[in-house]
């Protein structure tokens, strides 16, 4: 398998544009995770699929980001509009589910700077 | 707020000797545990999961697991400068279906 598949590798972008990232799971993989990492803060989850349906959408800062997930092989992470204080990578990671969730497989991450 | 707590470190360990990570949780109720190692620049890569207390060995890596201090360290023995790396710690929520990080042990095994 190829791994978690993540798109675009970098994106660079001026404040208040739109910005789309994408993750494809691994196969058989029904929990999806998208995660942020920033210096300052670490990695914070911002939200999580069972089975293409969102299960915790708590960590997600606010109303300018949303997720999708509309087939088992696919997600999107949106920003709209986009902040400075967005900047940071964005990592997608998929596992099965039950007690091997925390066992989770990260892609290579999208690098976002917003401008 | 569920806490995972880790020294940022850096350690420093020469090669060749056994470098400890340490970790501890907030959670009493979790039940799963995990190391994941992320090189700069790179995404993390889980390297351990330990589900019961005591040991747990994989090559040179060990997990040890004491629910009782809310306490979880990896031990890497027969350092190697490819071990440099920052190494998370994290916890699955009890009481959600998430997983916790620690903010990383910046690892440097110097030659």
């Amino acid at each position: 398998d190829a791994g978690v598949i993540q798109s675009p590798r970098h994106e660079v972008t001026e404040m208040g544009q739109e910005v789309t990232l994408r993750c494809k799971p691994i196969s058989g993989h029904n929990s999806l995770f998208w995660y942020r990492q920033t210096m300052m803060r670490g990695l914070e989850l911002l939200i999580y699929f069972n089975n293409n349906v969102p299960i915790d959408d708590s960590g997600m800062p606010e109303d300018r980001f949303s997720a999708k997930m509309p087939n088992a092989s696919f997600s999107t992470l949106k920003i709209q509009p986009s902040e400075p204080r967005d900047s940071a990578v964005y990592f997608c990671a998929s596992s099965l589910t039950g007690i091997k969730m925390g066992e989770q497989y990260f892609g290579p991450g999208t690098r976002l700077t917003v401008t | 707020q569920k806490e995972v707590e880790q020294n940022s470190g850096p350690l420093s360990v020469p090669e060749g000797a056994i470098a400890s990570l340490n970790c501890t949780y907030s959670d009493r109720g979790s039940q799963s545990f995990f190391w994941y190692r992320q090189y700069s620049g790179k995404s993390p890569e889980l390297i351990m999961s330990i589900y019961s207390n005591g040991d747990k060995e994989d090559g040179r890596f060990t997990a040890q697991l004491n629910k009782a201090s809310q306490y979880v360290s990896l031990l890497i023995r027969d350092s190697q400068p490819s071990d440099s790396a920052t190494y998370l710690c994290a916890v699955k929520d009890s009481s959600a279906s998430k997983i916790i990080f620690g903010s990383g042990t910046r690892l440097s095994i110097r030659p």
